[in-house]
């Protein structure tokens, strides 16, 4: 019951910026969009969130469109350990799904040199 | 901060067997999320724990049961163990109100044979 669709691969130069995908078109109400990415089997780890505005940390930028359908995590200078899974994720606000994270399949990310 | 923890790192059982892994949150969070990752696959939500319940609860089978301690720390427990029972468990642990990010351990892996 996942509730992204991400392309399962992309490809990047070491040094560009990567720019990953993500629909959400049945997003609802209050449900934010979180990205999170996953190195070779080791633990999920989180990159960057956000409900209607852009955002931007140390890590990324995430670009959300107007409706809200779809957003764009954004690395601005992509390293060789950035290869990686990256997950775009919808989390639950209702309180039967409060902090629930409806994983897809993800997109792996290959950075070459 | 230790972050997330989990224990055993990796697991091999036998079919029928019964399996408890174990999850102690980041420190300050309250609530822990259990997830199955199959080989291939995002990871899939099993259970969430807050205030020692069960408070969500994905598509598994009775099967698989958990605990919450007073401490937050948890397990998740897997009865009569089937072949594709064999999985990465991940434990992400959080605070249930707000838009705050979830911790993830670096997983169990276990194998049934």
């Amino acid at each position: 019951d996942a509730k992204t669709t991400q392309p399962p691969s992309m490809d990047c130069a070491e040094g560009r910026a990567a720019n990953l995908p993500c629909n959400h078109s049945t997003i609802s109400g209050n449900e934010y969009v979180y990205w999170y990415r996953q190195i070779h089997s080791q633990g999920p780890q989180y990159i960057i969130h956000g409900l209607k505005n852009n955002e931007t940390n140390e890590m990324a930028s995430l670009i959300i469109t107007e409706d809200r359908k779809s957003s764009t995590l954004i690395l601005p200078h992509a390293t060789l350990r950035d290869t990686a899974v990256y997950y775009c994720i919808v989390r639950g606000d209702r309180g039967s799904t409060l902090g629930r994270l409806y994983f897809g399949r993800g997109t792996q990310l290959t950075v070459w040199p | 901060d230790a972050g997330v923890t989990q224990s055993p790192t990796h697991l091999i059982k036998t079919r029928g067997q019964q399996v408890t892994l174990r999850c102690s949150p980041k420190s300050g969070h309250d609530t822990v999320s259990w997830y199955q990752q199959a080989l291939g696959q995002g990871p899939q939500f099993i259970f969430q724990y807050y205030e020692e319940e069960e408070r969500q609860r994905g598509n598994f089978p009775d099967r698989f049961s958990g605990h919450q301690f007073p401490n937050y720390s948890s397990e998740l427990n897997v009865n009569a163990l089937l072949l594709g029972d064999s999985a990465l468990y991940l434990c992400a642990s959080s605070l249930l109100a707000g838009s705050t990010e979830a911790f993830f351990g670096q997983g169990t892996r276990l194998t049934v044979v």
